[in-house]
């Protein structure tokens, strides 16, 4: 099956510093990758997601960059603002099992 | 309010007692998830429906453990005998359930389950 690595378990930055988040994949046929963003005691959700027919997404602050050959890929924040602080997870996942595997999340701890 | 819904949002129950959690997905999602999530790791699958089949199961999904999905709508989640370990966030997720297409997934806010 597949395995998820991803670092750092826990991230400090100032504000206005840009924040970065590894994840490696197990699976070469994993071709979906979602990072979620979870508040403490709330629900995850999705803040963006690369297919693997393209090898980088931004949206706003936020970009994923992936490398397939690597098999990794990476959570971008820029500018982060204390409101980015969080827990933040990756995932990878292929269309024949339909069944996302997360990493162990990332605490982002943005310092005012 | 138009997203995945849990129901209840928290559960205190006794070693030993049956506990039962509900999820209503989003409306035209196909796909139904359940996960587990404890404190510190990711969320682990455990299970998963398409419309009202269950189609694929974790082996962390003991027998003590059951879904159902009886009209492709709303879920539940039973866990019979609870256990201590049972303690943990409950998490239900839909997609839309494209073939040969992993999801994204929206995922509700979970129920937490407290086993004393």
């Amino acid at each position: 099956g597949e395995n998820v690595e991803q670092h750092p378990s826990t991230l400090s930055v100032q504000e206005g510093d840009s924040a970065v988040i590894k994840c490696t994949y197990s699976d070469s046929a994993s071709n979906y990758f979602p990072w979620y963003k979870q508040e403490l005691g709330k629900r995850p959700q999705l803040i963006i997601d690369i297919r693997s027919n393209v090898g980088e997404k931004k949206d706003q602050r936020i970009a994923v960059t992936l490398n397939k050959t690597a098999k990794h890929f990476s959570l971008h924040i820029t500018e982060t603002q204390p409101e980015d602080s969080a827990v933040y997870f990756c995932a990878a996942g292929s269309g024949g099992s339909y069944i996302p595997t997360f990493g162990r999340g990332t605490s982002l701890i943005v310092h005012p | 309010d138009t997203g995945v819904s849990q129901n209840p949002r928290h559960k205190i129950t006794k070693r030993g007692q049956n506990v039962t959690f509900r999820c209503d997905p989003i409306s035209e999602h196909n796909r139904l998830y359940w996960y587990r999530q404890t404190l510190g790791q990711g969320p682990e699958f455990l299970t998963y429906f398409q419309n009202e089949a269950q189609l694929e199961k974790s082996r962390l999904l003991s027998d003590r453990f059951s879904a159902e999905r009886p009209k492709g709508s709303f879920s539940t989640l039973e866990i019979q005998r609870t256990e201590q370990g049972d303690s943990a966030m409950y998490l239900c997720a839909s997609g839309y359930g494209r073939p040969a297409f992993t999801d994204t997934q929206y995922f509700g806010p979970g129920t937490r389950l407290t086993v004393l």
